[in-house]
């Protein structure tokens, strides 16, 4: 039972464009959702979060939408650097519970 | 500071045999949580530990166990391997006052590969 989806396994965007990376999850329990960014040989590191009770979460370049009724969020990131290529995971928890991830998406931006 | 540390790194096991990977979490960090990624997949979460004890477990058998120290490293042991279990396996640490909220620190990983 995959709580947590991302169904386009990867992304490919120019530099300097906006990339959208999306997540649906189907437990409507969810009340925070987190993505993760994952290079190579190390672990995931935390980007940016939002709470169910908002719908809309910015960090610089770093923008996290959410809508409940769909159970659906996305990540914008305007402009895409190189350095951005990476894969993505979506994660969600109830409660401060558990993070459950989803599959992630791999990001990858050429000049 | 040092973040999450985990050893070893890799791992090359044969079928059947037992293994035990270590995680020391961040400074200031009490919650031990153990994810499985396999190739291509998200991490799965295997269990949590927090006060020596056994919080939180997933879909995971018996052969997958674990124990927290009371300086709130931890260990995953994996009995009788199979070839499935080959996969990079996470630790991650965080503060049981924020929970999964405030998102978990991650260490490297341990790369078990299973022949």
């Amino acid at each position: 039972d995959q709580q947590v989806k991302q169904n386009s396994p990867s992304l490919s965007v120019q530099e300097g464009r906006i990339s959208i990376l999306n997540c649906d999850y189907t437990n409507s329990m969810f009340d925070y959702f987190l993505w993760y960014k994952k290079y190579p040989a190390e672990g995931p590191t935390f980007l940016i979060s939002i709470s169910s009770i908002k719908d809309k979460n910015e960090d610089g370049r770093f923008t996290v939408f959410l809508n409940k009724s769909a159970k659906h969020l996305s990540l914008h990131i305007v402009p895409s650097q190189p350095g951005d290529s990476a894969v993505y995971f979506c994660a969600a928890s109830s409660n401060t519970d558990k993070l459950i991830f989803g599959t992630g998406t791999r990001l990858q931006v050429f000049p | 500071d040092a973040g999450v540390t985990q050893s070893p790194t890799h791992l090359i096991k044969t079928r059947g045999q037992q293994v035990t990977l270590r995680c020391s979490p961040k400074s200031g960090h009490d919650t031990v949580s153990w994810y499985q990624q396999a190739l291509g997949q998200g991490p799965q979460f295997i269990f949590q530990y927090y006060e020596e004890e056994e919080r939180q477990r997933g879909n995971f058998p018996d052969r997958f166990s674990g124990h927290q120290f009371p300086n709130y490293s931890s260990e995953l042991n994996v009995n009788a391997l199979l070839l499935g279990d080959s996969a990079l396996y996470l630790c991650a640490s965080s503060s049981i006052l924020q929970g999964a909220n405030y998102g978990y620190t991650f260490g490297s990983g341990t790369r078990l590969t299973v022949v």
